[in-house]
């Protein structure tokens, strides 16, 4: 149980394009989404938390318009990537958390690289 | 504010023992234990919820010391995949009933036969 799948696995794009993101949580639902940026040898960063059917919060520094997150249904949240740059090559990685459950599953990851 | 992981990385020879050490400068609610590999998205070990409690599977335990703000991670015997970048994440409040896991750089871990 509680599967996060991510799609694509992996992403080449040319700058200034856009590239969507999905997160789905396969055998639960995920009241909570979390969207996750890890840099080579680096943690992992928090970029947004959303919740079902409300707008995403944003950390500090993570521009919203540039990073476009929906998390339309129980199981399914996506984001956005507009106007890509090469700075915003990175892994990307989302989480999930369902109800009032404190245990947080990861997706495999998105690794976009922007040239 | 992310929580301090100590080392930063360590070499362990298979069956040896090690541990690793979270401490956080703010009240922690829980801490969750996870190991990435590389190229890998991190895979949940466990979860520690209240002061004092102990968890464990199969060589690989952890404890939460709520007063000192710290958990630490025990991995006994090590085995070859054990290898990777282990981190801990703390929960804090963000509102409206909402916790987010804040996580530490990490700790590289490589057993070597």
């Amino acid at each position: 149980g509680a599967v996060v799948s991510q799609h694509p696995s992996w992403v080449i794009c040319k700058s200034g394009t856009s590239v969507k993101i999905e997160c789905r949580s396969l055998d639960f639902q995920a009241t909570t989404m979390f969207w996750y940026r890890q840099f080579p040898k680096q943690s992992l960063m928090l970029m947004a938390t959303s919740n079902e059917g409300s707008k995403a919060t944003y950390e500090q520094g993570v521009e919203k318009d540039k990073f476009l997150i929906n998390h339309a249904s129980l199981t399914l949240s996506t984001l956005t990537v507009t106007s890509a740059h090469p700075e915003d090559s990175s892994f990307y990685i989302c989480s999930a958390r369902a109800g009032t459950s404190y245990e947080q599953y990861f997706g495999p990851g998105t690794r976009l690289t922007v040239t | 504010q992310q929580p301090v992981q100590s080392p930063q990385a360590v070499i362990l020879r298979e069956g040896e023992d090690a541990v690793i050490n979270c401490s956080s400068s703010k009240a922690l609610y829980s801490v969750h234990w996870y190991r990435q590999k590389h190229g890998e998205a991190p895979v949940f070990l466990m979860i520690l919820l209240k002061g004092g409690e102990q968890k464990g599977h199969e060589k690989i335990s952890a404890s939460f010391n709520e007063k000192k703000q710290q958990s630490s991670l025990y991995l006994t015997a090590s085995q070859l995949s054990y290898s990777g970048t282990y981190f801990c994440g703390t929960d804090s409040y963000s509102g409206a009933g909402s916790y987010q896991l804040t996580f530490g750089k990490g700790t590289k871990l490589s057993v070597i036969p």
